[in-house]
């Protein structure tokens, strides 16, 4: 089957820096989405990774382990603004479902 | 400009009565999928459509009806038989050329009254 898991809900504090984990287990799979959405928003597209290893995107960063079924957006520098929740997806292969996991509700506090 | 519009952004409907929602694109994207999204949850997936005239059931379809006879439409219908309807609709798109990021509507926030 398909599935993908993340925590509930995480806290950080400003100016510090979060690692948000994503894990993952699907027998297709092209690549790994990090969405934003801010409270009744649509999602934002943050990045997408195919291949392992890490890519870095000004304060956002995210990584993938394919044989791991693991990847996590590593946010630094934290900002009020970054308070919201962080949904991971992945592209299923063949079957072409885009699968969400339930997100990440993330509170910045000062 | 390019980008998918969902409409309306409110609707209220009474119990037992059909709805359908609008999902528009013009970024020539293959790939159009439905999710639904309570309060505090992610995204389920209802329905997807790969391409024109064929579409696939995704994890909560029962009471979700769809039509993609458009490559750019792909309404969703709220049946009398979905029996817990309001929540959060949105409707994303993705082209299929190269693996790219799903584009996301605005979404449209359905109450049953």
């Amino acid at each position: 089957g398909q599935n993908i898991d993340q925590p509930t809900e995480m806290t950080a504090t400003e100016g510090a820096i979060v690692q948000i984990n994503c894990t993952y287990q699907t027998s297709g799979f092209n690549g790994l989405f990090w969405y934003q959405q801010h409270a009744g928003e649509a999602p934002t597209f943050l990045s997408y990774n195919v291949l392992d290893g890490l890519e870095e995107k000004g304060r956002f960063s995210s990584f993938l382990s394919r044989s791991k079924g693991y990847s996590y957006l590593l946010l630094k520098e934290l900002q009020m603004k970054d308070s919201a929740s962080y949904l991971c997806a992945f592209d299923g292969g063949a079957t072409n479902k885009l699968i969400f996991g339930t997100g990440t509700l993330l509170a910045v506090q000062p | 400009d390019g980008g998918i519009t969902q409409s309306p952004k409110y609707l209220f409907r009474k119990e037992g009565q059909n709805v359908t929602l609008s999902c528009e694109q013009n970024l020539n994207h293959d790939a159009m999928y439905w999710y639904r999204q309570d309060p505090g949850q992610g995204l389920r997936l209802i329905y997807y459509s790969q391409i024109v005239n064929d579409f696939q059931k995704g994890d909560i379809a029962e009471g979700y009806s769809v039509s993609r006879e458009k490559k750019e439409s792909f309404p969703l219908t709220v049946t009398s038989a979905q029996k817990n309807p309001t929540a959060f609709y949105l409707c994303a798109s993705q082209g299929r050329d190269t693996n790219t990021e799903a584009f996301f509507g605005q979404g449209t926030r359905l109450t049953v009254v």
